[in-house]
């Protein structure tokens, strides 16, 4: 059973396009929730989070969004740049407790 | 060290034998998780380390997965009689405090593990 859902596995944009990375939780218990870029043979690397008392955070190009009653957050990039060519990865957790629940990542492709 | 160092990098071994893979924690790190990744799934977690003990171990997948500890310093998860479904990047974090699941949390680089 995932509990964290990716649904698009790619994604390709025009380099100064926006870009946006969605995602889809059934736990309404989560109420911490994570996006990571991965490059290729490292690790995943924070890029920004939400908890759930905002709808709402901002971090230079990094928007992160979340609609609680849609169980629902996207990620939006603007402007998207070639360099933000990687996989993002949403994840989740709640409380105190210290598992992340990942979603299965999305490949986006910045053209230039 | 600076981040957290993940050994080997890679990793290629035939079904049957005992594998063991290293992660080394960013220093003064007290909590230590191991995940892992398979082909096209999203990370899994395998099992948390405060200190030198393991509260929850329940995302190890069979008995033959086991981690050690020393100390708040490295971490060995070893897996015995490998089979093919254990190939995948095994992924360390750590962070200061086992506290919210992500918050602070530095990944290593993984080990790509390759059952043949």
């Amino acid at each position: 059973d995932q509990q964290v859902k990716q649904n698009s596995p790619s994604l390709s944009v025009q380099e100064g396009r926006i870009s946006i990375l969605n995602c889809d939780y059934t736990n309404s218990m989560f109420d911490y929730f994570l996006w990571y870029k991965k490059y290729p043979a490292e690790g995943p690397t924070f890029l920004i989070s939400i908890s759930s008392i905002k709808d709402k955070n901002e971090d230079g190009r990094f928007t992160v969004f979340l609609n609680k009653s849609a169980k629902h957050l996207s990620l939006h990039i603007v402007p998207s740049q070639p360099g933000d060519s990687a996989v993002y990865f949403c994840a989740a957790s709640y409380g105190s407790n210290y598992k992340l629940t990942f979603g299965k990542g999305t490949l986006l492709t910045v053209n230039p | 060290g600076a981040g957290v160092s993940q050994s080997p990098s890679n990793k290629v071994t035939e079904k049957g034998k005992d594998v063991e893979l290293r992660c080394d924690p960013i220093s003064g790190h007290t909590a230590l998780y191991w995940y892992r990744q398979r082909l096209g799934q999203g990370l899994e977690f395998l099992i948390y380390f405060q200190g030198n003990s393991a509260p929850d171990k329940s995302g190890l997948p069979s008995d033959r997965f086991s981690a050690e500890r020393t100390g708040e310093s490295v971490s060995t998860l070893t897996i015995q009689r490998t089979q093919q479904e254990d190939s995948a990047v095994y992924l360390c974090a750590s962070s200061l405090g086992g506290t919210r699941g992500g918050y602070g949390y530095t990944f290593g680089s993984g080990t790509r593990l390759t059952v043949v």
